[in-house]
């Protein structure tokens, strides 16, 4: 139990539907993250949060709306999402973001396995 | 992103052996390295950090940085059928870049 939680654990979606992933974080950090794990891919950062700021968007489709209301909480909003969207969508979090410091050390959560039909 | 390598294995080793896990990366800046270890179906877990040049020991874990030579590695002594999981490097940057991930089994 590393103090993230994430909801669902499981999601199965049509393209045309509309969901939403949730992550809270009881560590008190600042930081917050999305990362979307692929079969034998490294893992892929696709959005940060400071502060509850965004401050990283790494090139990711709009399919995917983060948002993050204060530091504890972050959501994922999925739209109309393609069959290669499917993977196992991790929430991190750290105490800070933004330098090689041991601020930088990220605890995941247990991920949802997303799945598009 | 900066690139980070790592040998996909997979790495078998008998219970009792030593692990040797490697990783290269390109950017001579870098500073600090983590280490996660990945259960599958799990999410990765914080096992090491390294922020100097040298060892850090860890329990049965060692990581070793040397930046002359641009490598990180970890080292599990004792190996254990427990230890089987895939092992991931990050780079500590401003944000953190993961390698692939170098799956190890552990033959009891």
């Amino acid at each position: 139990e590393t103090g993230v939680t994430q909801t669902p654990r499981h999601l199965v979606m049509g393209m045309t539907n509309k969901k939403s992933l949730k992550c809270e974080q009881h560590l008190g950090h600042n930081a917050m993250y999305w990362y979307k794990q692929s079969a034998k891919k490294p893992l892929e950062l696709m959005f940060v949060y400071n502060f509850k700021e965004q401050t990283e968007n790494n090139s990711v489709p709009s399919r995917f709306s983060p948002e993050c209301p204060n530091s504890s909480h972050l959501f994922l909003h999925l739209h109309t999402l393609q069959p290669e969207d499917s993977a196992l969508y991790l929430c991190a979090s750290s105490r800070g973001s933004g330098g090689p410091s041991s601020y930088n050390e990220q605890f995941f959560g247990p991920g949802t396995r997303l799945t598009v039909l | 992103q900066k690139e980070v390598e790592q040998n996909s294995g997979p790495l078998s080793v008998p219970e009792g052996a030593i692990a040797s896990l490697n990783c290269t990366y390109s950017d001579r800046g870098s500073q600090s390295f983590f280490w996660y270890r990945q259960y599958s179906g799990k999410s990765p877990e914080l096992i090491m950090s390294i922020y100097s040049n040298g060892d850090k020991e860890d329990g049965r874990f060692t990581a070793q940085l040397n930046k002359a030579s641009q490598y990180v590695s970890l080292l599990i002594r004792d190996s254990q059928p427990s230890d089987s999981a895939t092992y991931l490097c990050a780079l500590n940057d401003y944000k953190l870049s993961f390698g692939a991930g170098t799956t190890v089994t552990v033959r009891a």
